[in-house]
């Protein structure tokens, strides 16, 4: 398997744009989580989706945040529009999720997201 | 609110001597506890959880760790240190109390140094 696959690998944009993250779980998983990772806030949980269903987005910054998941191999996290404060590397990762409590998350590489 | 520290921002230890990595949990109900490892500009690899049973648990590279309930601790150990082994350590903790089970909390990252 080709693992969570997360694109582009690396983003600069300038303050106001609007930027769209990618990513593709692992076949055969139903959950799919975003985090945020920064030096001065660690590794935060953005949202949850499960059978792409958002669950818990609590963790979702503001209202220039959004994440879609229109189907079980393809979910988007939107930033629009997007603040330098917003630069950070973002991590999609998966699981096979539900029923199974506790079950095992896997990231993928990341994009670094740079706002100028 | 669950949460995890992890007291040591930094260790250090020779190649070929043992060395532990250390983290400690709050969290209501019982625990489901990870550690993952990230290696520079990549994303975060699982090594090993604790969901239940024996609290010594086995995980990748040669790396194990022991769930100790009355310390909420759950150290990561390894006996023979690799220079390969430096990287930044992450404990997770999720909840049995957790729906899904899936909120991870993160603590805040060990960076372990091996020297030569």
């Amino acid at each position: 398997d080709a693992g969570v696959i997360q694109s582009p690998r690396h983003e600069v944009t300038e303050m106001g744009q609007e930027v769209t993250l990618r990513c593709k779980p692992i076949s055969g998983h139903n959950s799919l989580f975003w985090y945020r990772q920064t030096m001065m806030r660690g590794l935060e949980l953005l949202i949850y989706f499960n059978n792409n269903v958002p669950i818990d987005d609590s963790g979702m910054p503001e209202d220039r945040f959004s994440a879609k998941m229109p189907n079980a191999s393809f979910s988007t996290l939107k930033i629009q529009p997007s603040e330098p404060r917003d630069s950070a590397v973002y991590f999609c990762a998966s699981s096979f999720g539900g029923a199974i409590k506790g079950d095992t998350q896997y990231f993928g590489p990341g994009t670094r997201l740079t706002v100028l | 609110a669950q949460s995890v520290a992890q007291p040591e921002d930094q260790v250090n230890v020779a190649e070929g001597n043992p060395l532990t990595v250390k983290c400690t949990y709050s969290v209501s109900g019982n625990p489901y506890l990870f550690w993952y490892v990230q290696y520079p500009n990549r994303g975060l690899q699982f090594l090993l959880k604790y969901i239940t049973g024996d609290n010594l648990v086995k995980g990748s590279y040669g790396f194990e760790a022991e769930f100790n309930k009355s310390q909420t601790s759950f150290h990561l150990k390894k006996p023979s240190a690799l220079v390969s082994d430096s990287a930044l350590y992450f404990c997770a903790v999720t909840s049995g109390l957790d729906n899904y089970g899936q909120n991870f909390v993160f603590g805040p990252g060990t960076r372990l140094s091996v020297l030569p």
